[in-house]
């Protein structure tokens, strides 16, 4: 078991540049979860998975975020147009079978310079 | 809406000492809660969850929370503290559809 990994750890990028991150979850985990983490704040729910069926998205999801997760295994979650509101750190979680335990990955810390 | 309070930003206890870290929470239902620690360059740990029954639940690393739903907190307790304990620490509601809203976190200091 290796634990949900992201990749990039880090990203620094210009305003108005497209970027994607990406996540996998720990082995055979239906459920994949992403959310963000501002400075000084706990993280917020963005989106969440079950298999690849994208079954909630919250409202700080503007149209310029998108998620997918094709095969139900892997997820990247894309921003476009970035804006200097969307330096955070973007943290992804995974879980199953029990839903109410979500493992964690090490996020990634993304500047909008 | 749901929301979670975390009274203190920052915390500071000698190594030790006991440490209490507070939660309020605010939920119509029953609620599941749930502490998480944060380490510089770390994903967050699950350190325990209540669901129902027992009041006071046991965690990893030696810590244990109660929760008291006449004041709707869900406190952090370990009896003595480590230098290694030192860590932001997040507590956490569930919402329908499991969606954990967090507090904004207590950043524990430990001082030798």
């Amino acid at each position: 078991d290796t634990g949900v990994s992201q990749d990039p750890r880090h990203k620094i990028t210009k305003r108005g540049q497209n970027v994607t991150f990406r996540c996998d979850p720990i082995s055979e985990h239906n459920r994949l979860y992403w959310y963000r983490q501002t400075l000084g704040q706990g993280p917020e729910f963005l989106t969440y998975f079950q298999n690849e069926a994208q079954l909630e998205k919250s409202r700080l999801l503007s149209d310029r975020f998108s998620a997918e997760r094709p095969k139900g295994s892997f997820s990247t979650l894309e921003i476009q147009r970035t804006e200097q509101g969307d330096s955070a750190m973007y943290l992804c979680a995974s879980s199953f079978p029990d839903p109410y335990e979500q493992y964690f990955g090490p996020g990634t810390r993304l500047t909008v310079t | 809406a749901q929301s979670v309070t975390q009274p203190d930003i920052h915390i500071t206890v000698s190594e030790g000492a006991s440490l209490e870290l507070r939660c309020n929470y605010s939920y119509g239902a029953t609620p599941y809660l749930f502490w998480y620690v944060q380490s510089p360059g770390q994903g967050l740990q699950l350190l325990l969850k209540y669901f129902s029954g027992d009041t006071l639940v046991q965690g990893i690393k030696g810590f244990e929370a109660e929760f008291k739903r006449s004041q709707s907190s869900f406190n952090l307790r370990k009896p003595s503290v480590h230098w290694s304990d030192a860590a932001e620490y997040f507590c956490a509601v569930m919402e329908y559809g499991n969606k954990l809203v967090f507090g904004a976190g207590t950043i524990l200091r430990v001082k030798s």
